[in-house]
Parts: C-alpha cells; structure tokens; sequence
C-alpha cells in the first residue's frame, strides 16, 4: 500500500490568495477525513466523505472553506481566500469503516502571510 | 468544557517504565481513537476501540465504557515511544483531546 498521499507538503502563500490541497486515499478504502491541526486549537476535524459523499461537514470553519470528492481515489480542500489565520498543518486520511483505524497522510503545512 | 480530558499532559520517563495515559471523556461516544504523533508531525492511528481491552505489542488500551474512561498502557517505555498520544472520541462529532506529550529518556 501506498498510503495516503497528500500534495502539497508545504505552501506559502499570501493572504487573499486561492489554496488547494490534495488527497489520495488508499485504495478500497471508503471513508475520507480531512482535519486541521494548530497550536492554539489541536487537532479539529473538518469534513469527511463516505463513498465520495459528503457526510459531516460541520467543523468546515466558514464558507472560504469547501471540499470536494470527485471520485474514490481523489479529494481536495480549497480556501479562497486564504487569510493567515488559516496557517495549519492539514491532514487527510481514510479508513475502510467509519470505526475502522483511520490511516493518515504526511500532512500538508499551510502558511499564509 | 472539553468533552476529552486527557492526563497528564506532560510526562517524562525512564527506558523501560510502565507508562499510563488517561482519556475522560463527558459524551456518549461509539468509538474512540488513540492517535500517535511524532515529533516530525506524522499521525499514526493505534488503536479503536468500542469496548474491552486491545492489545499491540508493548502497547495495551482500555475503554470503561461505564465510566466514560479509556487508558493507553506502554510496557518496557523506550526513547522510540516519544511522542503526543491523543485521544478522540466519536459521538454525534468528532472530539479531540490536547494531547499527551511524553518523553522517554535512555
């Protein structure tokens, strides 16, 4: 297994522009979580998709944040636009179940000057 | 309120101690997570559990679910086992833990 792969690993930015990340799940798995981790506030979980639809997304902070799940092997987190309260480091991972061992991605390090 | 406590939320140990790491939680909960960071940043995810006991190598978890209560044991600590262990819970949301960074020394 390839594991999850997220892209980009690190993104600088400036404030007001548009942020895409990307996610692939590992294969067979069905379930999609993407999560935010900062000092101040920890580890929160955004949204998550179950068969590329999405199930919860009340933790997504505003509406500059969407998520998308075109196809099993493929998702994406956009923030437009982009403010340096958004600076995080954004995890991706799946899961074959909803209450099965969640596999993570590397993580992608947001900063936004 | 946090509806995860964990404690301690620092903790330092020799090579080869026993360590525990509790998890509280004040919500009705279908699963929880035992999470491991390291200081790199990757996330590992260790255990889920819904009831009982599970056991992986030198790490051992429990859920009371009557208690709302969850440890995470670590036999024969080694300088490898470094890292944030967090706890989450899943109820009607996800709820997450701060964390509990633990530092074993040689």
């Amino acid at each position: 297994d390839a594991g999850v792969i997220q892209s980009p690993r690190h993104e600088v930015t400036e404030m007001g522009q548009e942020v895409t990340l990307r996610c692939k799940p590992i294969s067979g798995h069905d379930y999609l979580f993407w999560y935010r981790q900062t000092m101040m506030r920890g580890l929160e979980l955004l949204i998550y998709f179950n068969n590329n639809v999405p199930i919860d997304d009340s933790g997504m902070p505003e509406d500059r944040f969407s998520a998308k799940m075109p196809n099993a092997s493929f998702s994406t987190l956009k923030i437009q636009p982009s403010e340096p309260r958004d600076s995080a480091v954004y995890f991706c991972a799946s899961s074959r179940g909803e209450h099965q061992p969640q596999h993570f991605g590397d993580g992608t390090r947001l900063s936004i000057l | 309120k946090n509806e995860v406590e964990q404690s301690p939320q620092n903790l330092t140990a020799q090579e080869g101690e026993f360590i525990t790491i509790n998890c509280s939680y004040s919500v009705g909960i279908s699963a929880l997570h035992w999470l491991q960071q390291h200081p790199g940043g990757g996330i590992v995810s260790l255990f889920m559990l819904s009831s009982g006991k599970k056991k992986h190598g030198r790490l051992i978890a429990t859920i009371n679910i009557q208690e709302k209560h969850s440890s995470l044991h670590i036999t024969a600590s080694h300088p490898r086992d470094s890292a944030v262990y967090i706890c989450a819970v899943r109820g009607n949301q996800f709820y997450f833990g701060t964390g509990t960074s633990l530092t074993v020394i040689p």
